[in-house]
């Protein structure tokens, strides 16, 4: 079993829906929540942070982690076409401390989400 | 601010074959990472490197290697290459070891096909 589950879609749906996109992990040591958003042929670039649970808004996006469930969201309001992409969610326990020991990011699979004019 | 810079952006190389893959970190980054991404296991972390040292590696053979010089930049080397090979090779910089989830900037990786 992975430790980042995400189911990889495709997602497809008209432009001004509201998008949810989810992921759930199996190791009760993840601290730190991360939605990443990657366009074809680029890497990967972070979109929203989060710190344990709670809820998190920037703009049109909404993060959301329920440490309880061990399940992330993510939320689009009012989708554009500029948002299709694959979105990636990614989380790791580390701090933001210089410590010895580097840690790594653990990644879902990633959903490809299709916003449709 | 230049981003972070991988070199080649493709590359098409054959089973049993070495290959080395370029990483130059965004400046005054000094944690360079690596990870492959392919369509079937995602993103997976290879290894990283912080002032010259590899501070963690992931679960891969010691096929693959890597190392950072004293500017930051880094490679990685994969050897005898096999089809299983073929992936997006991503490199990331941050200003601290240890903190993927802070200033963690991704380049456009390098694409490996493997024939």
């Amino acid at each position: 079993q992975k430790e980042v589950e995400q189911d990889p879609g495709p997602l497809s749906v008209p432009e001004g829906a509201i998008v949810s996109l989810n992921c759930t992990y199996s190791n009760s040591a993840f601290q730190y929540f991360m939605w990443y958003r990657q366009y074809s042929r680029k890497g990967p670039e972070l979109l929203m942070y989060t710190y344990s649970s709670g809820n998190k808004e920037d703009g049109r996006f909404t993060a959301q982690v329920d440490k309880s469930s061990k399940y992330i969201s993510l939320f689009i309001r009012d989708s554009q076409p500029s948002d299709s992409a694959t979105y990636l969610c990614a989380m790791s326990y580390q701090t933001f401390r210089i410590i010895q020991g580097a840690q790594k990011l653990v990644f879902g699979q990633g959903t490809r989400l299709t916003i449709n004019p | 601010k230049a981003g972070v810079t991988q070199t080649p952006r493709y590359l098409i190389k054959t089973r049993g074959q070495q290959v080395t893959l370029s990483c130059s970190p965004i400046s005054g980054h000094r944690s360079v990472s690596w990870y492959q991404q392919t369509p079937g296991q995602g993103l997976q972390f290879l290894f990283e490197y912080f002032s010259e040292t590899q501070r963690n590696k992931g679960n891969f053979p010691g096929r693959f290697s890597g190392r950072q010089f004293s500017n930051s930049r880094s490679e990685m080397n994969v050897s005898t290459l096999e089809l299983g090979d073929s992936a997006l090779y991503l490199c990331a910089s941050s200003t601290y070891s240890g903190t993927p989830n802070y200033g963690y900037t991704f380049g456009s990786g390098t694409r490996l096909t493997v024939v």
